[in-house]
């Protein structure tokens, strides 16, 4: 199993306070990426990163922040969380397709569902 | 209409039978993955492929680039096997951009 772990694994917490949700990853992949997964939905790309300080956003970042200043570690914070934030959240890491056709493969980790009251 | 579009939504079969989830996009890829995620739990990589066919097992992925579909076949399939299943593109140029379907439940009955 690829090495990545998301800590908390679950929280609840009330509207307007800051949280962090951190993903660490011992494979030296260069993308990192954080998801959330919601009924209807499916997956949803928040922000990802594709190296140490480089970020860019997705299709859902309105919110979200996040900072890689390591390698090994990607933060998603919700500087004041809202209820429609309350969401199953994902981090997955890749290689890339740089390496060859079979470096592309996708490790994503346990998740972190977050409750906003 | 989702530039990734799986069907179906909803399957239930009985074990042993042959299952096929289908994947179609509109946009163009360098990959496509295939992923299942269990009830409850998380999120694991089944297959990423370019092109042809790809073998697991009992799992078989397919992709026609010029049709721009994918499929998925579970042979001899099982309870344990039971699962949402989605698939998703990664977009042509792109090492990371990727676009996701909204999953297929399947269900297998003893």
């Amino acid at each position: 199993d690829a090495g990545i772990t998301q800590s908390p694994r679950h929280k609840v917490t009330e509207t307007g306070t800051p949280v962090t949700l951190r993903c660490h990853q011992t494979e030296n992949h260069r993308y990192m990426y954080w998801y959330r997964q919601d009924p209807g939905h499916g997956l949803r790309l928040i922000h990802y990163s594709y190296g140490v300080k480089d970020t860019d956003k997705g299709e859902v970042s309105d919110g979200y922040s996040v900072s890689r200043s390591k390698t090994e570690d990607f933060l998603l914070t919700l500087e004041s969380a809202t209820s429609s934030q309350t969401s199953v959240y994902f981090c997955a890491i890749s290689l890339g397709l740089a390496g060859g056709p079979d470096t592309g493969e996708l490790f994503f980790g346990e998740g972190s569902r977050l409750t906003v009251l | 209409k989702n530039e990734v579009e799986q069907s179906p939504q909803n399957l239930t079969a009985q074990e042993g039978e042959f299952i096929t989830i289908n994947c179609s996009y509109s946009v163009g890829i360098s990959a496509l993955h295939w992923l299942q995620q269990h009830p409850g739990g998380g999120i694991v990589s089944l297959f990423m492929l370019s092109s042809g066919k790809k073998k697991h097992g009992r799992l078989i992925a397919t992709i026609n680039i010029q049709e721009k579909h994918s499929s998925l076949h579970i042979t001899a399939s099982h309870p344990r096997d039971s699962a949402v299943y989605i698939c998703a593109a990664l977009r042509g140029g792109s090492n990371y951009k990727l676009t996701f379907g909204k999953g297929t439940l399947l269900t297998v009955n003893p």
